[in-house]
């Protein structure tokens, strides 16, 4: 059971494209949205995150719009550049001691040069 | 700082062989976090250990056991192993002060023949 759907699974963009992924989710008691990027041979890393409190949030080139009624966030890439060439994952989380976090399949982003 | 610490890299075993993957954290942080990740399915939860002395089940907890050994190490047990096992393996943790980051290790890649 995927409780957090995510689309496109790839992505192929110009340099200076805006590449957007998107997430749905089913638990209403998710309050915690990060995205995380990971390149090959890497970790994940925590590349922004919301709170359902906003519908907006920006950090430099990366920009999540959040919808609440619809259960729906998405991850914009300003200005994408081929460094920028990784796979994200969206997730979700509910407030606790320790955040159980439920990712999405991931997306594949190339940015061609 | 290391940061989020695996051993080992990679793993070769056989169906019915057991190991341990090692995890350390030099942060001083209280939680932390078994994940495994397969194509096209994201990053899923195993086992987590809120704090020193806790531990609990994931999404995927079965065939798998955990030891949180101090504050620093959480450890990840196959006791039989299977093909099914094969994944790319990560352990993260985040502070108690702020659960909402986690921060990943490099990953171990297991094949289980």
């Amino acid at each position: 059971q995927q409780q957090v759907k995510q689309s496109p699974q790839s992505l192929i963009v110009q340099k200076g494209g805006i590449p957007i992924i998107n997430c749905a989710y089913e638990n209403t008691a998710f309050d915690y949205f990060p995205w995380y990027q990971q390149f090959p041979g890497k970790g994940p890393a925590l590349l922004i995150a919301i709170r359902p409190d906003v519908s907006e949030k920006k950090e430099g080139r990366f920009t999540i719009s959040f919808n609440k009624s619809a259960k729906q966030f998405s991850l914009h890439i300003m200005d994408s550049q081929p460094g920028d060439s990784a796979t994200y994952f969206c997730a979700a989380s509910r407030t606790g001691s320790a955040r159980q976090l439920t990712f999405g399949s991931g997306t594949q982003l190339t940015v061609l040069p | 700082n290391a940061g989020v610490t695996q051993t080992p890299k990679f793993q070769v075993l056989k169906t019915g062989q057991s190991m341990t993957l090692q995890c350390a954290q030099d942060m001083n942080h209280n939680s932390m976090y078994w994940y495994r990740q397969d194509p096209g399915m994201g990053l899923r939860l195993i086992y987590y250990s809120a704090s020193e002395g806790t531990t609990d089940k994931g999404e995927v907890p079965n065939g798998y056991n955990v030891s949180r050994l101090n504050k620093r190490e959480f450890s990840l047990r196959l006791e039989s192993a299977a093909p099914s096992q094969t994944s790319v393996y990560f352990c993260a943790s985040s502070d108690v002060w702020n659960t909402d980051t986690q921060y990943f290790g490099p990953g171990t890649r297991l094949t289980v023949l």
